[in-house]
């Protein structure tokens, strides 16, 4: 079985330019999570998805950050805008669910650059 | 404010020494998670502790959680090249699961 997919592994962009980073989750899971890491720290909670709808996005750091999951499965997280202080490794996760003690896999996320 | 502090921020030991990492928090969350994380790859967890004063093994790692249930640590016994790591506790929110990270212990042992 697959685990978590993202794509790109590798994005480099200038300031100003918008991007899109996908999430492929594992299959029927239907929680799914973003969080940013930056050089030297551990991940930070963006926002989370169960099914369909963010059901917390308190994590999201401005209006230019925006995640969809339009059918419970893939989910893409956009950045317009983008500034240097976005640069950082874009992490996503699945799980089962939402019950307390349900494991998130973490895919190896999309490292972005924005020169 | 870090919710979750950990120590030491990086470590370097030889192969067959002993070491303990520490997570402190502010807060009481309904669990606590540790994770290993190697470069290019995401968080694996290692152990959840649910309950003050539980100790979980894991072959040569030893997890403990304080009775006070906002306190944490891994120890390893004789590390191994292969414990080398990112070493990260996180704090599970009981609404939605969602995790609190610390800033992670960079664990280096040299053979």
């Amino acid at each position: 079985g697959a685990g978590v997919s993202q794509t790109p592994s590798n994005k480099v962009t200038e300031k100003g330019k918008y991007v899109e980073l996908r999430c492929d989750p594992i299959s029927g899971h239907t929680a799914l999570y973003w969080y940013r890491q930056s050089l030297g720290q551990g991940p930070e909670f963006l926002i989370y998805f169960q099914g369909t709808g963010a059901a917390d996005d308190s994590g999201l750091p401005n209006d230019r950050f925006f995640a969809v999951r339009p059918e419970g499965s893939v989910s893409t997280l956009k950045i317009q805008r983008t500034e240097r202080g976005d640069s950082a490794v874009y992490l996503c996760a699945s799980s089962p669910g939402l019950a307390l003690g349900d494991e998130q896999f973490f895919g190896p996320g999309t490292r972005l650059t924005v020169l | 404010t870090q919710l979750l502090e950990q120590s030491p921020q990086f470590l370097s030991i030889q192969e067959g020494e002993n070491l303990t990492v520490y997570c402190n928090s502010s807060s009481v969350f309904s669990s606590l998670q540790w994770y290993r994380q190697e470069p290019g790859e995401g968080p694996v967890l290692l152990v959840t502790v649910v309950t003050g004063g539980e100790v979980k093994k894991l072959k040569r790692l030893t997890f403990q959680f304080g009775d006070a249930r906002k306190d944490s640590s891994l120890h390893i016994t004789a590390a191994q090249p292969g414990d080398t790591g990112l070493y990260l506790c996180a704090g599970v929110w009981e609404y939605g699961n969602k995790l609190v990270f610390g800033a992670g212990t960079i664990l280096r042992v040299k053979s």
